[in-house]
C-alpha cells in the first residue's frame, strides 16, 4: 500500500527558505503513470497547488510562487523535496505531499501524505 | 488561472438526507473535475475522479455529474461520518487549482 510522508522542520525564520521532504513507501516514485506534488492548505483555509514533479526531474510550478519555489526527486531514495525559499508569514500552512494519477482515465490527487504544519515566525 | 466556485460555502444535514453540492468553473474544463473530502486535521481524501468516476473504496452513495462548466457531488443518503469539507479540483491545466470548499455539518 502506497503512503506518502513528510518530513521537515516545523518553524521556519521569516526570509529562510523552507525545506520539505517527502518520502515514498509502498510504491515506486518512477513509475511513469505518476508524477509528485506538493499543496499547502493555511490554518482554517482551503488548498493551494505548490507544483508538481516527474521522475525525470520535469517539473511544474504554480506561477503565483515560481519564482520562489524548486521541486527536486530522488530516485535512489524513493523521495521528492520542497524549497520555498524567502518565507513571510503568508507561507505557513499545512503542506503535504502527494501522487497524482495522470492516466487517460483523468488526472487526479489520488494518495495524499498526512501533512505537516509550517510556522514562520522569528 | 482557472477559477473554481463552489455552492453552498456551507450546508447542514440530517443523516439519511440527499445533499448536493454545486462546483463550476470560469471556463471550459471538459471532464478534468476531482472531488475531495476532508475531515479536520486529516488530508484531503480522493472521491470522485473525472467528474463521474468513483475513486476505488468510496461507498456508491457518492456520485459525480457534469461536464464543461459545471459540476455536481451528490450525496444520496447522508451518513455520520460524511460530516466533512468537501473541495473540487480541477486538472484541465495548470496551475491546478480547487474550490473554497463547501462544509457539511449536522443540522
Amino acid at each position: 500500500q502506497l503512503q506518502l510522508q513528510e518530513s521537515g522542520p516545523g518553524l521556519v525564520k521569516p526570509s529562510e527558505t523552507l525545506s520539505l521532504t517527502c518520502s515514498v513507501s509502498g510504491g515506486s516514485i518512477s513509475s511513469s503513470s505518476y508524477y509528485w506534488g506538493w499543496i499547502r492548505q493555511p490554518p482554517g483555509k482551503g488548498l493551494e497547488w505548490i507544483g508538481s514533479i516527474y521522475y525525470s526531474g520535469s517539473t511544474y510550478y504554480n506561477p503565483s510562487l515560481k519564482s520562489r519555489v524548486t521541486i527536486s526527486v530522488d530516485t535512489s531514495k524513493n523521495q521528492f523535496s520542497l524549497k520555498l525559499s524567502s518565507v513571510t508569514a503568508a507561507d505557513t500552512a499545512v503542506y503535504y505531499c502527494a501522487r497524482f494519477d495522470n492516466t487517460a482515465m483523468g488526472s487526479h490527487f489520488d494518495c495524499w501524505g498526512q501533512g505537516t504544519l509550517v510556522t514562520v515566525s522569528s | 488561472d482557472i477559477q473554481m466556485t463552489q455552492s453552498p460555502s456551507s450546508l447542514s444535514a440530517s443523516v439519511g438526507d440527499r445533499v448536493t453540492i454545486t462546483c463550476r468553473a470560469s471556463q471550459s474544463i471538459s471532464s478534468y473535475l476531482n472531488w475531495y473530502q476532508q475531515k479536520p486535521g486529516k488530508a484531503p481524501k480522493l472521491l470522485i475522479y473525472a467528474a463521474s468516476s468513483l475513486q476505488s473504496g468510496v461507498p456508491s452513495r457518492f456520485s459525480g455529474s457534469g461536464s464543461g462548466t459545471d459540476f455536481t457531488l451528490t450525496i444520496s443518503s447522508l451518513q455520520p461520518e460524511d460530516f466533512a469539507t468537501y473541495y473540487c479540483q480541477q486538472s484541465h491545466s495548470t496551475p491546478f487549482t480547487f474550490g473554497p470548499g463547501t462544509k457539511v455539518d449536522i443540522k
